[in-house]
Parts: C-alpha cells; structure tokens; sequence
C-alpha cells in the first residue's frame, strides 16, 4: 500500500529542546514538503524539497532544519529557537514536473509544549 | 492579499442539501486546481484535481473552474453525514511545484 507514514502522531517538547518529525513515503515521489496548519490559517510551507541532498525555505522556515538524505525520507526538527512550535505539521510529496501533478499528505504530527 | 482565498465558514447543511464551496485566487499564472477533504485530526486527501477552465465530475462531487473570474467551486450532490469535514482548495501555476492553498471552509451535514 502506498503512502506517506508520518510518526509519531502526538509529540510534547519542553522547553530549549530539539523534537524531530518523521516523514516516510513510498510513492517513489522526488518532492517532499512540510507544512504547518494552525486554526484559521491554512497550510504554510516550511521546507521543500525537490531532490536528494537539496531543499528550499518556505514562507515559515525560521526555527525550523531539514535533511534529505534519501529520496523517501524528509525529517523536520523543531529547533528551541521556533517559539511557538504548537501545531499540526504535515508531510506531502508530489511527482516532480512542469505542473499539474497533486500533493499527497500523511495523517500529521500534532506537536505540543509541555 | 493573499493567493488563494476561502470562506472559512462554518457552513451547516441538512443531510440531502446541494453544497457550495468557493475559492478565489488573485495569480492569472495558475494552471492547475484541486480540492482536497480533511477529517479531524487526519492530513488532507485528494478529491479533485482539474486543470484550466471548465467542469470535473466524479460521483456525487464536480469541481468547476472559471478562469476570467478566477473563481474555483466544488459542488456536492445529495450530502451526507460522512462529508462532514474541512475542504481546502488549492492552485498551482504551470510550472515549478509550489502549492496555494485557502485556509479552508468547515462544513457539518446534519443527518
């Protein structure tokens, strides 16, 4: 079954601590993305990336670091420089292209300040 | 102003009821739509996905596309309870592989 396995679901940081998402996909997607989804904001792009090894800030990448590594993994860390990480970030990939290929999302990681 | 925009609702309709939702966008350079639905505390999923002007049917959902208006809609048919979710809409140009999204319109079927 293909998809986009984000783990875990529910995450809690403390203070001055670093938090890692996961994000998984087996669609043999080249582009991957993290977005952020606060109440009545929508989505905001913090990192993507198009190839192994090479990614680009979004509108919201302060506090926020990626790698790409291998094409089917893109973690995100929650730096303890982002002050108001509590939110609902998720992970999408699409085929590369001129255009007109949709985002899949996975399920999300709900993180929150302990 | 913002690339996409999205009625936020809540919009509450009777089991049965036609749907409505709409969106906006402000960059003629969009090409490609899409709608996606979102459950609580579940990513979005694909619904719809239509390129340029013109009509998508699938099932009980059509998406539809004014492009001299700049006006994207989703129609749902015969609505039920289990379409209750949040429907975000989204665009993208024709080339490169950034998204636009609406902050997205909350919608209850009443059974």
């Amino acid at each position: 079954d293909g998809g986009i396995t984000q783990s875990p679901k529910y995450l809690f940081r403390k203070e001055g601590q670093n938090v890692t998402l996961s994000c998984e996909q087996n669609l043999n997607h080249d582009a991957m993305y993290w977005y952020r989804q606060d109440p009545g904001q929508g989505l905001r792009l913090i990192y993507y990336s198009q190839i192994v090894n090479d990614f680009q800030k979004g509108d919201i990448a302060e506090g926020y670091s990626v790698s790409r590594e291998k094409k089917e993994s893109f973690p995100l860390t929650v730096t303890s420089a982002q002050k108001n990480p509590t939110a609902f970030y998720l992970c999408a990939s699409s085929i590369l292209d001129r255009g007109g290929q949709p985002q899949h999302f996975g399920d999300g990681t709900r993180l929150s300040i302990l | 102003q913002k690339e996409v925009e999205q009625d936020p609702g809540p919009l509450s309709v009777p089991e049965g009821a036609i749907v409505s939702l709409n969106c906006t966008y402000s960059n003629s350079a969009f090409q490609y739509f899409m709608w996606y639905r979102q459950y609580s505390r579940k990513g979005p999923e694909l619904l719809m996905y239509t390129y340029s002007s013109g009509n998508k049917e699938d099932g009980r959902f059509t998406a539809q596309v004014d492009k001299s208006s700049k006006y994207i809609s989703l129609f749902i048919r015969d609505s039920q309870p289990s379409d209750s979710a949040t429907y975000l809409c989204a665009s993208q140009k024709n080339t490169g592989n950034q998204f636009y999204f609406g902050t997205g319109t909350s919608l209850t079927v009443i059974p």
